[in-house]
């Protein structure tokens, strides 16, 4: 069936690292996404990699794709309070796509 | 250009009463989602539509859901005889080209609380 799993919630301590991990179903995605949805406001694209892919990097994101497992991860270095989200994995699938849960991000301190 | 909008932004019912949301994509965008995020939950697919096909309804819940669109412009997303359960956030969100090759837009997001 359809499935995006993802743990629901993240600690992290202001200026570590945060490492949100998803797993999916589909071997035929092409396309694998992290969405940020932020307190009142709506989802927004945060970054995405192709399948064909095992690693992207955009800045303070790194996003890693193991294909074989069907694990995908994102990493956010030196996490801010800004980074306080909640963030959803989704696959393409198809006609469309399946999110995730969303794992939501609590920043200490 | 505008983003994607919904209206009304909140709406508040009694259960058993018909509502009425709307989405209006981004101009020249040729496929529209609908989901459902209820409180503390993950985005709930509801239906598709890319241009002039059959739309996907694969995810409505029940039969008191139904959506139209005309041609690539506004969708209304139509609940009869809401019940408790179907409070929630309905995002809208649209796409330029086949979704499963691009990120998809969203909306704002209206609110129904069905009392």
């Amino acid at each position: 069936g359809e499935d995006v799993e993802q743990s629901l919630f993240l600690s992290v301590r202001e200026g570590d690292s945060s490492v949100i991990n998803c797993t999916y179903t589909d071997s035929s995605s092409t396309y694998l996404y992290w969405y940020k949805q932020e307190p009142g406001a709506g989802l927004q694209l945060l970054t995405y990699i192709f399948s064909n892919m095992d690693m992207k990097q955009d800045q303070r994101l790194t996003v890693l794709l193991n294909k074989k497992d069907k694990h995908l991860s994102l990493r956010i270095a030196d996490t801010q309070t800004g980074d306080s989200a909640i963030y959803f994995c989704a696959e393409s699938m198809k006609n469309k796509i399946i999110f995730g849960k969303g794992t939501r991000l609590h920043i200490l301190p | 250009g505008a983003g994607v909008s919904q209206s009304p932004s909140n709406k508040v019912t009694e259960k058993g009463k018909d509502v009425e949301l709307r989405c209006d994509p981004i101009s020249g965008h040729t496929a529209l989602y609908w989901y459902r995020q209820r409180l503390g939950q993950g985005l709930e697919f509801l239906i598709y539509f890319q241009g002039n096909s059959a739309p996907d309804k694969s995810g409505l819940p029940s039969d008191r859901f139904s959506a139209e669109r005309t041609g690539e412009s506004v969708s209304t997303l139509t609940i009869q005889r809401t019940q408790q359960e179907d409070s929630a956030v309905y995002l809208c969100a649209s796409s330029p080209r086949d979704p499963a090759l691009g990120e998809q837009f969203f909306g704002p997001g209206t609110r129904l609380t069905v009392l």
